[in-house]
């Protein structure tokens, strides 16, 4: 059972660099989300998606994308990477809706020098 | 806003203890408050609550919501050095498809 996979584990950027962080589920899951962790602060939601071609934002959108084209996919855009996107992120899953137990990847620690 | 407080942010105590870990949260349209122990890596789940006053139970593990007083407590008996982690807690809603989680209470067992 592989569940939520996220690629790649450690990755280190320049500012205004751009990159997708990838997350994949395998247990046919309608809703995805991705959080950031910072200390101190928890995990916050940048984006969630509902289902194949349905994506809303969470509380910390900004400077980053999604899209939801399959229903095992959603992958995370940064779009001109900043220092304060240096941060761990981890995709999540559940069967159809937040309220319900999510499943979370192992997380990608990004650095943004 | 919705938010969702845990205290304490951290507590050491000694193995065989038991420890109350608490959360507080103000969320509109509350549908569930989830537990989840995160050690080095991914949160995994611990429990889901949506009814005041139902005890669940796991091994060790036990939590319970109060919905009046919105609040939820989990409580730990006889910790082990294995139950250190940062514990989070969420309150989910029925209107928005979001979690708010809370940002955790660290949890070290000692020898």
């Amino acid at each position: 059972n592989a569940g939520v996979t996220q690629t790649p584990k450690f990755q280190v950027l320049k500012t205004g660099q751009s990159m997708t962080l990838q997350c994949a589920q395998d247990m046919n899951h309608e809703y995805m989300s991705w959080y950031r962790q910072d200390p101190g602060m928890g995990l916050r939601l940048i984006h969630y998606s509902v289902g194949a071609g349905i994506t809303d934002q969470g509380e910390v959108p900004n400077g980053y994308n999604v899209s939801r084209s399959t229903t095992e996919d959603f992958p995370l855009r940064l779009l001109s990477a900043a220092p304060s996107q240096t941060s761990v992120y981890f995709c999540a899953s559940s069967y159809t809706q937040a309220s319900q137990p999510q499943h979370f990847g192992d997380g990608t620690r990004l650095s943004i020098l | 806003e919705d938010k969702v407080v845990q205290s304490p942010l951290s507590l050491v105590v000694h193995e065989g203890d038991t420890v109350t870990l608490n959360c507080s949260y103000e969320v509109t349209n509350f549908r569930s408050l989830l537990w989840y122990k995160q050690e080095k890596k991914a949160p995994t789940f611990l429990f889901m609550l949506t009814s005041s006053g139902i005890e669940k139970k796991s091994g060790r593990l036990s939590s319970i919501l109060d919905k009046k007083e919105l609040f939820s407590i989990l409580n730990i008996t006889a910790t082990q050095t294995g139950d250190s982690a940062v514990y989070l807690c969420a309150a989910g809603t029925g209107t928005a498809s979001k979690l708010t989680f809370g940002t955790g209470t660290r949890l070290q067992v000692t020898l």
